[in-house]
């Protein structure tokens, strides 16, 4: 099946600071991408949609400005975290759509972001 | 907008017995559904998707079906065991060339040995 990996896994940043969450498709070219984020108990909200070369949709009340979002390439699209605060904490999933089916997404395993 | 609800939000059952876990969704507009599972920290494991046309699919003990003009789906396990244990969540594929997809919020299982 098509693989999905996201780095890092888990990350701690200060207040303030900016992280970079990426995800790669590893074995299939993803035309479109994903980014979830999933607070504890609660089900996956998506946050914004990336077709490779555009710019992002986002869903509405997402901050674009502070969550940017790039898909550069046909495998990798990148989600950072600008100026983190401690409600920004959460667990953020990528999933990538593309070639050989258009409609199924295969998710990454997951970043679980930590800001104090 | 398209609303996913599951019910029960956590199920406690005794190893071996079979369940069903439900999922409904409010608009029929659908171009797949689909079933994942979720262990605890983890991310998600696709179990089994239905297409718009098609009733049912099948795989080992899991077994999943799709009305899709009343916005209903079943999951249904069989002799469950407490490796089944997790977060079961599912999910409507909008349609159109936008493909996003709305979770429900989730039955939590816990599979008593």
């Amino acid at each position: 099946g098509a693989v999905v990996s996201q780095h890092p896994s888990w990350v701690i940043c200060k207040s303030g600071t900016s992280v970079k969450i990426e995800c790669r498709s590893l074995d299939f070219q993803a035309t479109t991408m994903f980014w979830y984020r999933q607070f504890p108990k609660q089900s996956l909200m998506l946050m914004a949609t990336s077709n490779e070369g555009s710019k992002a949709t986002y869903e509405q009340g997402v901050e674009k400005d502070k969550f940017l979002i790039n898909h550069a390439s046909l495998t990798l699209s990148t989600l950072t975290v600008t100026s983190a605060h401690p409600e920004d904490s959460s667990f953020y999933i990528c999933s990538a759509m593309g070639q050989p089916n258009h409609y199924e997404q295969y998710f990454g395993p997951g970043t679980r972001l930590t800001v104090t | 907008k398209q609303e996913v609800t599951q019910i029960p939000a956590a199920l406690s059952v005794p190893e071996g017995e079979n369940l069903v876990l439900n999922c409904s969704f409010t608009d029929s507009a659908i171009y797949n559904l689909q079933w994942f599972r979720q262990d605890p920290g983890k991310g998600l494991t696709s179990l089994l998707l239905i297409q718009s046309s098609q009733r049912e699919q099948t795989s080992g003990r899991l077994n999943a079906s799709l009305d899709k003009s009343s916005g209903r789906s079943t999951l249904y396990i069989a002799a469950s065991q407490p490796g089944d244990s997790a977060t079961y969540l599912c999910a409507v594929q909008r349609s159109g060339s936008a493909r996003q997809l709305t979770f429900g919020s989730g039955t939590q299982l816990t599979v008593l040995p």
